[in-house]
């Protein structure tokens, strides 16, 4: 089982819905959980990061945790055709250190 | 600088050549990454450097690969003897501190062995 799992896609959404972005982690007892956008040829940058259970939002941007389901989500509201990018999961397993584990991600075009 | 810096962007060597990647955090930033992306795929961890303590190189694929980090700040990734397979873009990245919320990262350097 891969520490952090994604949807490697590719989800398709129309411009102005709702696109949502799932991933789970095997680690329990991870605490930091991040989402990356990545521009095709460009580098990882933030969106969100969120560290307890429950919703998250900032903007257009909502992080979920469910830790007892060991699963993150990010949901993205009125979806524009500039949020089209590789979305990734990132996960801080318990297992000492610091070290920041990533998934595959998950491929998001949004459609004008 | 005002960013993770990391040279040279490209990198084409010859395959069981030795080739260094460099990297150069933002001023202050004690803790620093580095990742391997390979065409269509996620980040796979290779070595985490934080302050002066013992680096994690739990991600380190092989013995041909190795890192430092001299005076706690450019690091320095090393591959001996270069496979086909090490083709790849290798990412940099560096944070305040390992708890800090945000990794800021280089542009990366594309490696290809032929």
């Amino acid at each position: 089982q891969k520490e952090v799992e994604q949807n490697s896609g590719p989800l398709s959404v129309p411009e102005g819905a709702i696109a949502s972005l799932n991933c789970t982690y095997s680690d329990r007892g991870s605490q930091s959980f991040f989402w990356y956008r990545q521009y095709s040829g460009k580098s990882p940058e933030l969106i969100m990061s969120i560290y307890s259970n429950g919703d998250k939002e900032d903007g257009r941007f909502t992080a979920q945790l469910n830790k007892a389901s060991q699963y993150v989500s990010l949901l993205i509201r009125d979806s524009q055709p500039s949020d089209s990018a590789t979305y990734l999961c990132a996960v801080r397993p318990n297992t000492g250190g610091f070290k920041t584990i990533f998934g595959a991600g998950t491929r998001l075009f949004v459609k004008a | 600088g005002a960013g993770v810096s990391q040279s040279p962007s490209n990198k084409v060597t010859e395959k069981g050549k030795d080739v260094e990647l460099r990297c150069d955090p933002i001023s202050g930033h004690t803790a620093l990454y580095w990742y391997r992306q390979s065409l269509g795929q996620g980040l796979e961890f290779l070595i985490y450097f934080q302050g002066n303590s013992a680096p994690d190189k739990s991600g380190l694929p092989s013995d041909r690969f190795s890192a430092e980090r001299t005076g706690g700040s450019v690091s320095t990734l090393t591959i001996q003897r270069t496979q086909q397979e090490d083709s790849a873009v290798y990412l940099c990245a560096s944070s305040f501190s390992p708890r800090a919320t945000e990794a800021f990262f280089g542009q990366g350097t594309r490696l290809t062995v032929v």
